[in-house]
């Protein structure tokens, strides 16, 4: 089976940087991916770590350790519409499936 | 937008009943994957259809099945839905070799 763990909240200001940390337990990995989703929206896809080292797309990175089961998303130059749940999720094996943790919803305030 | 779509957005139904929710994939992608998400829960994985064949399924009991069609849109059904039923579906849909997917905005379902 496969379990991930993530903090259940975090909280920043504007214009500052956030790291959302995820460890996982899993008998097969084939990859980590990050989604964020806002109330009532639906999950729209971040990233995704295959490979061991940081992917940066725009206000965005993702870092993954595969020798550590852990992997991280980090949001710079914070604004308020970051405010959501962010999941991490793992590939199950060759299928596409996703496995996600339970989220963690980022506040940030003024 | 994703170009993936789900109907109908909101349903409510009464425990006993079944229920069919509809996923149009993304032009293009072959694989279409199913979840339920409870209220302040990570999604969870219901089953995946690839070329109109199952491919894989998660922990759900076997009154939840579903088909995608050669134009690979997708259903969901559920038959004899029980109160924990209640939860926002999500379809999310893969092309090939893509490693992200692309949700629909979901149908959330309400079971009295």
């Amino acid at each position: 089976g496969q379990s991930l763990e993530q903090p259940s909240e975090v909280t920043a200001v504007e214009g500052a940087i956030v790291q959302i940390n995820c460890t996982y337990q899993t008998s097969g990995f084939y990859g980590l991916s990050w989604y964020q989703q806002h109330d009532g929206g639906a999950p729209t896809f971040l990233s995704y770590n295959a490979l061991d080292g940081l992917e940066e797309t725009g206000r965005f990175s993702s870092f993954l350790s595969r020798s550590d089961s852990y992997g991280y998303l980090l949001l710079q130059e914070l604004q308020m519409k970051d405010s959501a749940s962010y999941f991490c999720a793992v590939r199950e094996g060759g299928r596409r499936a996703l496995t996600f943790g339970s989220g963690t919803r980022l506040q940030v305030q003024p | 937008e994703t170009g993936v779509t789900q109907s109908p957005t909101h349903l409510i139904k009464t425990r006993g009943q079944q229920v069919t929710l509809r996923c149009s994939s993304q032009s293009g992608h072959n694989t279409v994957s199913w979840y339920q998400q409870a209220l302040g829960q990570g999604p969870q994985f219901i089953f995946q259809y690839y070329r109109e064949e199952e491919n894989g399924r998660g922990n759900f009991p076997p009154r939840f099945s579903g088909l995608q069609f050669p134009n690979y849109s997708s259903e969901l059904n559920v038959n004899a839905l029980e109160l924990d039923d209640s939860a926002l579906y999500l379809c999310a849909s893969t092309p090939g070799g893509n490693t992200g997917q692309y949700f629909g905005p979901g149908t959330r379902l309400t079971v009295t």
